[in-house]
């Protein structure tokens, strides 16, 4: 079974100042890992998908997430926040089914 | 392509009855999952069908159901409402030709119910 852990539960940025948002899993086998942002009344987005090619992924909107095998992690980062942002992010292992950790809240500052 | 759409958007019922939501797949794809979202429990999986079979299966009690459609389409059901079944449901597609396995699913808005 797979599980994922979301390491802080709410992060706030300054515009233009990078976003880090942690996530650590646990898996017998390598799994699979996405990205998925919520904003607020909407459905689940795609940012990104750990395929095994490549252990830096790039996403959508300037995202990217680096998959660490020995620190079984898989932190999302973005160089510079935009408003925009602000959601809610879901790191998410999968098997036949998709495992979400508890959800990280982005509040972006002007 | 048009991505995937849940119907209706909303929807108010009272304890007892039951509730049947809607879900379209983005054309071509085979598979539809169905997820939880409250603010308790965050995002659980349901079950999911493809072929119009289900082939997984979460930890719900039997008041949730449902199937699907020849045309990939899916319902879910839940009968006997519980207050504690307020919550947005969500729906996800995927191609579902790899057995399930590693799948990326593309996700509709939601089903938001309220229970009172």
């Amino acid at each position: 079974a797979q599980s994922v852990t979301q390491l802080d539960s709410h992060v706030s940025v300054s515009e233009g100042t990078p976003v880090l948002l942690r996530c650590n899993y646990s898996s017998s086998y390598s799994p699979s890992l996405f990205w998925y942002v919520q904003h607020p009344n909407k459905g689940l987005q795609l940012l990104l998908k750990y395929t095994s090619a490549a252990t830096l992924v790039k996403g959508i909107n300037g995202f990217e997430a680096e998959f660490k095998k020995s620190e079984t992690s898989f932190h999302l980062t973005k160089p510079s926040a935009h408003m925009s942002d602000a959601a809610e992010y879901f790191c998410v292992a999968s098997d036949y089914k998709l495992s979400f950790g508890a959800g990280t809240t982005v509040t972006v500052r002007a | 392509k048009a991505g995937v759409t849940q119907t209706p958007r909303y929807l108010i019922k009272t304890r007892g009855q039951q509730v049947t939501l809607s879900c379209s797949p983005i054309s071509g794809h085979r598979s539809v999952s169905w997820y939880q979202q409250t603010p308790g429990q965050g995002l659980q999986f349901l079950f999911e069908y493809f072929s119009e079979t289900q082939r997984n299966k979460g930890n719900f009690p039997g008041r949730f159901s449902g199937r699907q459609f020849s045309n990939s389409r899916s319902e879910m059901n839940v009968s006997t409402l519980e207050l504690g079944d307020s919550a947005l449901y969500l729906c996800a597609s995927s191609s579902g030709t790899s057995g399930g396995l590693g799948e990326t699913q593309y996700f509709g808005p939601g089903t938001r119910l309220l229970v009172l």
